[in-house]
């Protein structure tokens, strides 16, 4: 299983775009990059997943460039209800049955 | 729609304690996956469980067992609870069916578990 490497956290202020970066160097060719994101106290929500290039949904977008050892999540003109952990998760899923590995993610804090 | 509900909300044990946790998943799905979540980092998948059985499992020792019933809700049991089990237990639900995102997976807002 790819081993994903992201910041432990990052600040921002109301408005600005964010990007967070993962990498994955060990990547394989049947891996997706997902990601997951968490509000104190409750599960994980999926946010957004991709394979290559970009994709873009009404909440962020991934860019995988053509390597695919990183991914970035784009949280565009992000609010303080932004403010939550940001886990970037690689793999075949479904080969490994739907089995979700999350490193320690991104601690997102959105300020005023 | 009801999405995925996890009961109770909250658990106080003691050491040596057996505890069981309860899941229903959302509409529509029939794979239950439980996972842990210690304070401060990213959440351990346990096992997942679909047809009434246990499908995968994570690094956990036989303490932790779990059941799926036919109507695809489930159960973790966790025996002889120790300090270092206190953490936030979540559920996850998906759906094994043509079409569906292995990847999507919906979590319920978890059963906070303390161990004293």
């Amino acid at each position: 299983l790819a081993k994903t490497t992201q910041p432990i956290s990052m600040d921002s202020y109301e408005g600005q775009e964010v990007n967070i970066t993962c990498s994955h160097n060990n990547i394989a060719t049947n891996d997706y990059i997902t990601w997951y994101q968490q509000f104190p106290s409750q599960g994980p929500r999926f946010i957004i997943q991709g394979y290559k290039t970009k994709v873009t949904n009404e909440v962020a977008s991934l860019f995988i460039p053509a390597d695919r050892k990183s991914s970035t999540l784009s949280l565009p003109r992000v609010s303080l209800s932004d403010t939550a952990v940001y886990y970037c998760l690689v793999g075949d899923m479904k080969n490994q049955g739907g089995k979700l590995i999350f490193g320690q993610g991104t601690e997102l804090s959105v300020k005023p | 729609d009801a999405g995925v509900t996890q009961s109770p909300t909250h658990l106080i044990k003691t050491r040596g304690q057996q505890v069981t946790l309860r899941c229903s998943p959302k509409s529509g799905h029939d794979t239950v996956s439980w996972y842990q979540q210690a304070l401060g980092q990213g959440p351990q998948f346990i096992f997942q469980y679909y047809e009434e059985e246990e499908r995968q499992r994570g690094n956990f020792p036989d303490r932790f067992s779990g059941h799926q019933f036919p109507n695809y809700s489930s159960e973790l049991n966790v025996n002889a609870l120790l300090l270092g089990d206190s953490a936030l237990y979540l559920c996850a639900s998906s759906s094994q069916g043509v079409g569906h995102s292995y990847n999507e997976q919906f979590f319920g807002p978890g059963t906070r578990l303390t161990v004293l």
